[in-house]
This record gives structure tokens, sequence and C-alpha cells, in this order.
């Protein structure tokens, strides 16, 4: 079936550094991708979006890049701080009537002071 | 503004027990769902509802039975818990499609 995955299952970044965090989807239907950030013991917190006719996203300090082509997502995290150490998932919709979304395993982020 | 409110944040059954994991949303959202939430496996969609007094099945319905009797509400019950529910389970809400804000999480564990 359809599914959303992530390249990378960790990344570790010093702190100061430019982190960037990949995603694949298999969908081609999909037209609509978020990111999500999950701290330990907590929910998923929304970070940015993105829909199909974009290919790129600016947030504070986060960029999000689309290329349809092939079908990837990245988020960039400018400047990576010790609180952004988490686990990032990317999600896709495939918009319209459908509000499900797919989500990837994630992907863990740990920023060395 | 409270958002998504799950209640409670932590509970053990034992197997064969029954229980019914309580979401409140205070954002007026149509949307709702239940997710949870496996090492390993991702988030992972039990039920939905698109509105008060509807529900439907996700990817992995079995064993539990979901209520939206007001908007604000979901519930989520497990009829007869096994060990293999033992799990984090999430609740969300979205105005329509698209992003989905979530509950800090209910930890269970079936014994």
């Amino acid at each position: 079936g359809e599914s959303v995955g992530l390249h990378l299952p960790t990344l570790s970044v010093q702190e100061g550094d430019n982190s960037i965090i990949n995603c694949a989807y298999s969908n081609s239907a999909s037209d609509y991708f978020i990111w999500y950030k999950q701290e330990s013991g907590k929910g998923p917190q929304f970070i940015i979006d993105i829909r199909s006719n974009m290919d790129k996203r600016q947030g504070q300090r986060v960029t999000v890049l689309l290329n349809k082509t092939v079908k990837h997502l990245s988020l960039q995290i400018a400047a990576t701080q010790p609180g952004d150490s988490a686990v990032y998932f990317c999600a896709e919709n495939k918009g319209g009537s459908n509000y499900k979304l797919t989500f990837g395993k994630g992907t863990l982020l740990t920023v060395n002071p | 503004n409270a958002g998504v409110t799950q209640t409670p944040k932590f509970r053990v059954l034992k197997t064969g027990q029954s229980m019914t994991l309580l979401c409140a949303q205070d954002m007026n959202h149509e949307y709702m769902y239940w997710y949870r939430q496996d090492p390993g496996m991702g988030l992972r969609l039990i039920h939905y509802s698109v509105g008060e007094g509807t529900t439907a099945k996700g990817e992995v319905p079995d064993g539990y039975n979901v209520s939206r009797l007001k908007k604000q509400n979901f519930l989520l019950g497990l009829e007869s818990a096994a060990p293999s529910q033992t799990s984090v389970y999430f609740c969300a809400s979205s105005l329509g499609w698209g992003i989905q804000y979530f509950g800090a999480g209910t930890r269970l564990s079936v014994l």
C-alpha cells in the first residue's frame, strides 16, 4: 500500500549547526504534507505544512522543501538548538474529502551542546 | 485555550478489563481521531469522526469502539483489554482536512 517513510532513523548534530531531515513518500496523489515534532513523553506538535503547488515554504528557523518529481520532502532546521531534540514525523494527506493523515515512522534528532 | 485534552494520562489494566479514554477539544473542530503509537510502528489510526454523531473505522479498529455524542468529545472504549493493546494512545482534532492537533497522550499497559 501507499506509505510515507524516512531515510534516516537518527540524526545527531552539534548545537548551532543546520539540520536536514528527509522523508520519502510513495503516493503520487498526495497533495498536502505536514511536519510534526514530538518531544519525549508528549504528543506530536505541528511545525509546518506545505501544499503540492509549492516547492518551498519557510517558517521560523524551519524550511520545508518538496520535490514532487522524486516524491521527496525535507525539513531544514537552522541553527539547531538543544530544544530541537525530538522525533520528527512527516505526514501526507490526499486532500479533498480524505481527512486522514499517513505518518512516517519518524527521525530522532539529537542536538549535542 | 487548552486545545486537546486526554484523560487519563496513565492506566494499568488487567487482561479482560474494559475502560474508556476521553478526549475533549475546545477548538470547535469538526473532525476527531484516535491513534495508537507503538515503537517502530509510527502513528496508526484506530477510528475517526467527521462530525457529531458520526464515526468511522481507521487502520486498526479491532478491539476498540468509539462514540461522538457531543462535538467536543470523542470517546475510545476498550471492550476486553488484551496485552496487544498496550500502547500510547493519542487523540487529535482538525477543523477540516489538514493540520491535526494532538493531545498529550494516554499511556496504557495491559497485564
